[in-house]
């Protein structure tokens, strides 16, 4: 079955505390994503790759990091989680950034505390 | 950005009627798209139009776009109870797919 997976689904923990969130995919996609989803704000991008090594800024990613070592993961780090951090998390991939066959596949989402 | 702009924020209708949400979006496009999110949950791909054609169906779902007004809708026919949800558009051209804040629908039997 074709699906993008995150984990962990729930995630509280201490401000400063390295993270990570871990996102694959099992379609063979070019390109990945981060989006963060906050009430009032809709989705915000972090990170987004357009292919292995290959990693670029969003419209949010200060405090974030990420890595594309290898195609079918994308992990997303906080290397020292603040409370602003706390969102619902979302991966997502597709064949292409755009264009026909943009359709972007999401993980089911990572619901982050920080406290 | 292309963010899509949606509009309304919020609206809310009796099962059986018909449901109209709008897009606006900033710059030239290589295609739009349509998302459904249920509460909490991922982003579902429902429908795509690409920039030459300007409307397009797909079951009770009619997308149109208008590339002069930089502008699309999707109208959802004969609405149910499940298609209470949260509806996402999504320009797609040279830059990263970017979705605006949504329209959350309320669909009440």
């Amino acid at each position: 079955e074709a699906q993008v997976t995150q984990n962990p689904r729930y995630l509280i923990t201490v401000t400063g505390k390295k993270l990570t969130v871990t996102c694959s995919q099992n379609m063979n996609h070019e390109y990945m994503s981060w989006y963060r989803q906050d009430p009032g704000l809709g989705l915000r991008q972090i990170y987004y790759s357009m292919n292995v090594e290959v990693t670029d800024k969003g419209d949010v990613p200060e405090g974030y990091k990420v890595s594309r070592k290898e195609k079918r993961n994308f992990p997303l780090i906080l290397e020292s989680p603040s409370p602003n951090q706390t969102s619902l998390y979302f991966c997502a991939s597709s064949f292409t950034r755009g264009g026909t066959g943009g359709e972007a596949f999401f993980g089911q989402g990572t619901r982050l505390t920080v406290v | 950005s292309q963010q899509g702009e949606e509009d309304p924020q919020a609206l809310s209708i009796q099962e059986g009627e018909n449901a109209t949400m709008n897009c606006s979006y900033k710059t030239s496009i290589n295609n739009l798209q349509w998302y459904r999110q249920n509460s909490g949950r991922g982003l579902v791909h429902l429908i795509l139009i690409r920039s030459n054609e300007r409307e397009k169906h797909s079951g009770r779902l009619r997308v149109t776009l208008d590339t002069s007004k930089k502008s699309s809708s999707l109208l959802i026919t004969a609405s149910r109870a499940a298609d209470t949800a949260s509806y996402f558009c999504a320009a797609s051209g040279n830059t990263p797919l970017v979705f605006g804040k949504g329209t959350r629908l309320s669909v009440i039997a």
